[in-house]
């Protein structure tokens, strides 16, 4: 199938390490994709991950890939009370037509504590 | 360029009535795709257009859900009748999915709010 999992729900107290876990489908997938959803609003881009790539840190962001197990995650490093949103893992597939299409998660609510 | 733009942003609306959500994509973009988002199923796809012609539909719930693109820059997703399990936010999003998949990626609008009371 299409699927990409990623549980429902996840809850770190401030300060703390944030792991956010997603699992994908098509091993073939070029870019693999984070996305934040703050309240009330639409989905932006967080980062992203070229599938060469093992591993991408960008400030309190990073991102381990395991082409093996097609297992993606999220790392957010002091987590802060701005940080909740949710968060979307997201694959690109591309089609026998020559077109692609994005398949995203059904998205980790993440809950910071103060 | 001011983005994927929707309409409404929010509505209210009784069951069995007709609703009608509007999309604008980005210019130059050749794929549009309209996601919904509840709490219990998160994000769906539920259609996706490229170069204006249907490509896949089978995330549309029910002969109730009915979606067009007339042309590059317009899109609308239509629910008729309506009933109270439709209230969702329902997201449209495009990319220009012409060459290679790149980091550029897709981009999303704010959403419509619908609830169907």
């Amino acid at each position: 199938g299409e699927d990409v999992e990623q549980s429902l729900f996840l809850s770190v107290r401030e300060g703390d390490s944030s792991v956010i876990n997603c699992t994908y489908t098509d091993s073939s997938s070029t870019y693999l994709y984070w996305y934040k959803q703050e309240p009330g609003a639409g989905l932006q881009l967080l980062t992203y991950i070229f599938s060469n790539m093992d591993m991408k840190q960008d400030q309190r962001l990073t991102v381990l890939l395991n082409k093996k197990d097609k297992h993606l995650s999220l790392r957010i490093a002091d987590t802060q009370t701005g940080d909740s949103a949710i968060y979307f893992c997201a694959e690109v597939l591309i089609l026998l037509s020559g077109t692609y299409k994005y398949i995203f998660g059904t998205g980790t609510r993440l809950k910071v504590l103060a | 360029d001011a983005g994927v733009i929707q309409s409404p942003r929010h509505e209210v609306t009784e069951m069995g009535q007709e609703v009608t959500l509007r999309c604008k994509p980005i210019s130059g973009h050749n794929s549009l795709f309209w996601y919904r988002q509840t709490m219990m199923r998160g994000l769906e796809l539920l259609i996706y257009f490229n170069n204006n012609v249907p490509i896949d539909d089978s995330g549309m719930p029910e002969d109730r859900f009915s979606a067009k693109m007339p042309n590059a820059s317009f899109s609308t997703l239509k629910i008729q009748p309506s009933e109270p399990r439709d209230s969702a936010v329902y997201f449209c999003a495009s990319t220009d999915s012409t060459g290679e998949p790149r980091r550029d990626t897709i981009y999303f609008g704010e959403g419509s709010w619908l609830t169907v009371v």
